[in-house]
């Protein structure tokens, strides 16, 4: 079975300092896709990033970057420059290739403070 | 924005009726996802669908059926609401299995 396991329920910061949140996955696969996903408060979960299991070159998207370790099934997100848009809740979610399912792990509620 | 959109936002009702969740897009996907996330923020998939015709039930045992005429249509019903379906339900859809998935704005069902 596939899981994702985030183990921090919450994280707060200052604005404009870095956090990395963490995340680690359970597969046997080999061919899979790996996703963070941001719900602001009382808003539409987005997209933040997106990382292509036999890609080794880590993703980034502006002030968003992962760092992936495949070997140690680990998708971390850090957060650059924090800013109060961030406040969120981020979920880390796994696919595996040909599967229907999209999993997600438990969240962690992020705060930015000003 | 993403084009896919569900109703009502917000429903309040009464134990023992009968409700349906809409969920809508415009996007041609064939993947079609509801979540159930409670207060604790988790999401736990209880259906999905795969195409036209194509329903199956997700991880979290649900007393909710759903069905799949349209591609672009997923309601969600419930035939007798109680008050342990009191939550937040979320649908997304996406291309394939690669791909970004993009989510409603949820309904957020009480029953009292």
């Amino acid at each position: 079975a596939q899981t994702v396991t985030q183990s921090q329920p919450e994280m707060s910061v200052q604005e404009a300092e870095t956090v990395t949140l963490s995340c680690t996955y359970d597969t046997s696969e080999n061919n899979y896709y790996l996703f963070w996903y941001k719900q602001p408060p009382s808003r539409q979960m987005i997209l933040v990033i997106r990382q292509e299991a036999y890609k080794q070159q880590n993703a980034t998207e502006n002030r968003f970057s992962v760092n992936f370790q495949k070997a140690a099934k680990s998708f971390s997100l850090k957060i650059s420059d924090s800013q109060l848009g961030d406040t969120a809740m981020y979920f880390c979610a796994f696919t595996i290739r040909g599967a229907q399912k999209l999993v997600f792990g438990q969240g962690t509620r992020l705060t930015i403070n000003p | 924005e993403a084009d896919i959109y569900q109703t009502p936002r917000y429903l309040v009702i009464g134990t023992g009726k009968k409700i349906t969740l809409e969920c809508s897009q415009t996007m041609g996907h064939d993947k079609m996802y509801w979540y159930q996330q409670d207060p604790g923020m988790e999401l736990h998939l209880i259906h999905y669908s795969y195409g036209v015709n194509s329903t199956e039930k997700g991880d979290l045992s649900s007393e909710s059926t759903v069905s799949r005429i349209r591609t672009e249509h997923f309601p969600l019903t419930l035939e007798s609401a109680r008050p342990s379906h009191t939550s937040q339900y979320l649908c997304a859809s996406r291309r394939t299995w690669g791909t970004e998935a993009f989510f409603g704005q949820g309904t957020r069902l009480t029953v009292v």
